[in-house]
């Protein structure tokens, strides 16, 4: 079964360094996409970056990069040049594509990143 | 421009009363339509989909239901709370990618 681990509960970075985030997918499906998003405290889920399982190049989107490493099935989030802004709930998530063609989303349980000024 | 619109932000119930949470798409036709709820501190749990009008999945047996009357329209509801039902409800829309409304803070007391 589909399934997305995120094995860090919570990370601390300094403020204007680089952080990674975990993220490992499991599935058998050829195609698949696979999401993060930012969860600050007031609870809005803010889409961050994808990359699909045919996309050759790593995603980045200005400040955030995914580095995609299909073999070992994972999906890290790099965002470089932290803020204190950035200090949210994080979410990795994957894309099912069931008999119904319904692309439901699975989710890892998050990571707390806190930026320390 | 395609968005979401979900409400009320917070709500306070007792165990007991009936729910209805309403979340409306504008920008396009004939949505994917998702409802999530997320549990304090914890990740986030699908607890239905519509592809269509009239057309409910259930992913979690559980005290809510819903139903999608318009096109746009998905609505969240339970006949009796449970103190259980506690959490932050979120509605989402798929287009490309998924879109999320900007949740209820439901507090069963």
């Amino acid at each position: 079964a589909q399934k997305i681990t995120q094995t860090q509960p919570g990370m601390f970075v300094q403020e204007k360094e680089a952080v990674t985030l975990d993220c490992t997918y499991d599935t058998s499906d050829q195609s698949y996409g696979l999401f993060w998003y930012k969860q600050p405290s007031s609870g809005e889920m803010i889409f961050l970056i994808y990359q699909g399982s045919y996309d050759e190049q790593n995603a980045t989107e200005g400040r955030y990069s995914l580095n995609f490493q299909k073999a070992r099935k994972s999906a890290n989030l790099v965002i470089s040049a932290s803020q204190l802004g950035d200090s949210a709930m994080y979410f990795c998530a994957m894309r099912e594509v069931n008999a119904g063609n319904n692309r439901k989303l699975i989710w890892g349980l998050g990571t707390s990143l806190a930026v320390n000024p | 421009s395609q968005t979401i619109h979900q409400w009320p932000a917070t709500l306070v119930q007792p165990v007991g009363s009936p729910l209805s949470l309403e979340c409306t798409v504008e920008g396009t036709s004939n949505p994917n339509l998702y409802w999530y709820r997320q549990a304090a501190g914890r990740g986030l749990q699908l607890l239905f989909y519509s592809v269509g009008i009239g057309q409910i999945s259930s992913e979690v047996p559980q005290n809510l239901s819903a139903s999608r009357p318009q096109d746009r329209q998905f609505i969240l509801s339970s006949k009796k709370l449970l103190l259980s039902d506690s959490g932050f409800y979120l509605c989402a829309w798929r287009g490309w990618g998924y879109t999320f409304g900007s949740g209820t803070r439901l507090t069963v007391v």
